[in-house]
């Protein structure tokens, strides 16, 4: 089955950094990368996703890139600020039987620092 | 606007007790899953369910039964509760084909 390995699994950073993640996938099958967000006490929610015919993609502060030759995926958060505090977990879809079965990773606790 | 709801939030149980959690959708979406969530582990699928009528285990099963009732309910069963099971359980739903979940807030089960 799929497996995803997510680095580092702690960041701090001061706000107004940058935050990088990154996380890499085994099976070749997959095709959409998605990123949650899980702030305190509540379920993850998806805050911006890629699929493998794209190579980067932006919204705001936050941007995804994806090496598909290479297996690796990376979420970029500029300008951090307090409330990008939570956990962050990336995920690779499989289709399994018609189903998508999205594998995660460990999750990165981001820390921003005011 | 509800979105995916558990039952319970908490719930504390002694080995060896039996108890269902239970999920509702009201987005009409046709696939339902189970994760459990512990420290370092991040977010682990114990069952799926990709339509009405369809349940299918995932990474980590043993231990667990899920039932689909409908399209908007999906429980998940432990039958004899161990201490293993102590866990932050998220039930989450997704449209076929689309690839995202939509998760609900979670249910924190501690078993002594």
């Amino acid at each position: 089955g799929e497996n995803v390995e997510q680095h580092p699994s702690t960041l701090s950073v001061q706000e107004g950094d940058s935050a990088v993640i990154k996380c890499t996938y085994s099976d070749s099958a997959s095709n959409y990368f998605p990123w949650y967000k899980q702030e305190l006490g509540k379920g993850p929610q998806l805050i911006i996703d890629i699929r493998s015919n794209v190579g980067e993609k932006k919204d705001q502060r936050i941007a995804v890139t994806l090496n598909k030759t290479a297996k690796h995926f990376s979420l970029h958060i500029t300008e951090t600020q307090p409330e990008d505090s939570a956990v962050y977990f990336c995920a690779a879809i499989t289709t399994w039987g018609g189903s998508y079965i999205p594998t995660f990773g460990r999750g990165t606790s981001l820390i921003v620092h005011p | 606007n509800a979105g995916v709801t558990q039952t319970p939030k908490f719930q504390v149980l002694k080995t060896g007790q039996s108890m269902t959690l239970q999920c509702a959708q009201d987005m009409n979406h046709n696939s339902m899953y189970w994760y459990r969530q512990d420290p370092g582990m991040g977010l682990r699928l114990i069952y799926y369910s990709a339509s009405e009528g369809t349940t299918d285990k995932g990474e980590v099963p043993n231990g667990y039964n899920v039932s689909r009732l409908n399209k908007r309910e999906f429980s998940l069963r432990l039958e004899s509760a161990a201490p293993s099971q102590t866990s932050v359980y998220f039930c989450a739903s997704s449209e076929a084909g689309t690839g995202e979940l939509f998760f609900g807030e979670g249910s924190r089960l501690t078993v002594l």
